[in-house]
């Protein structure tokens, strides 16, 4: 089974700030089945982007994806205030399975 | 649109079957899923099920206790779970995988399971 770890755990950011968040897998995977999801407190998780770099439909450009093999990263150009909120990736795994990263979080500094 | 039903608080052992209802889309061109959040943690996928109902997946965690179906006439999806444990406790969403590529697109609000003694 491959782990996805994102790092860092947390993020301490101000409004207007850029931030990168990391995606390893334990393993070289397909980057075409590598996802993002924003979550924020009290709702459902909203998919960002797919195949590591594909913003989803009525994804503001300051959010990119990129990454190959086992390093995949999560890069917000310039922090909104609504931004604010915990992102996770996530990979197919073949078969139907997907498995998710734990987490990292955005708060504000 | 998704809208999850049937959770509530039971024993542990007991049973629920939870119901996801589709509409505004074309229900079965799309592979279905179910994800779980347990109260203050992280994203579990739990149970994948394909458009025409007969490639299904589970994790690990819920194999043999719980049984993911599908109606496509009823824009409905299901998922069946037996023998609940403490630790099922957790918000269920279900999820439209998308068309083409990998990732789950439009998710429900989530019905909250309790599973307690």
């Amino acid at each position: 089974e491959i782990v996805l770890t994102q790092s860092p755990g947390t993020l301490s950011l101000s409004p207007g700030e850029g931030a990168t968040l990391s995606c390893r897998t334990s393993q070289s995977v397909n980057s075409n089945y590598i996802a993002w999801y924003q979550q924020k407190p009290g709702q459902a998780p909203r998919l960002l982007i797919s195949g590591a770099s594909r913003r989803a439909t009525g994804i503001p450009d300051t959010f990119s994806g990129s990454g190959s093999g086992t390093d995949f990263t999560l890069t917000i150009s310039k922090l909104e205030p609504e931004d604010f909120a915990v992102y996770y990736c996530q990979l197919y795994d073949n078969s139907l399975k997907w498995t998710f990263g734990q987490g990292t979080k955005v708060e504000i500094k | 649109q998704l809208v999850e039903s049937g959770g509530g608080a039971v024993r542990p052992g007991g049973s629920l079957r939870l119901s996801c209802t589709a509409s505004g889309f074309t229900f079965d061109d799309y592979g279905m899923t179910w994800v779980r959040q347990a109260p203050g943690k992280g994203l579990e996928w739990i149970s994948g099920i394909n458009w025409r109902g007969d490639t299904i997946a589970y994790a690990d965690s819920v194999k043999g206790r719980f049984t993911i179906s599908r109606d496509n006439a009823k824009n409905s999806l299901y998922l069946q779970m037996n023998s609940l444990r403490a630790d099922d406790t957790a918000s269920y969403h279900c999820a439209r995988e998308g068309y083409h590529y990998f990732g789950m697109d439009v998710w429900g609000r989530g019905t909250t399971v309790t599973v307690s003694s």
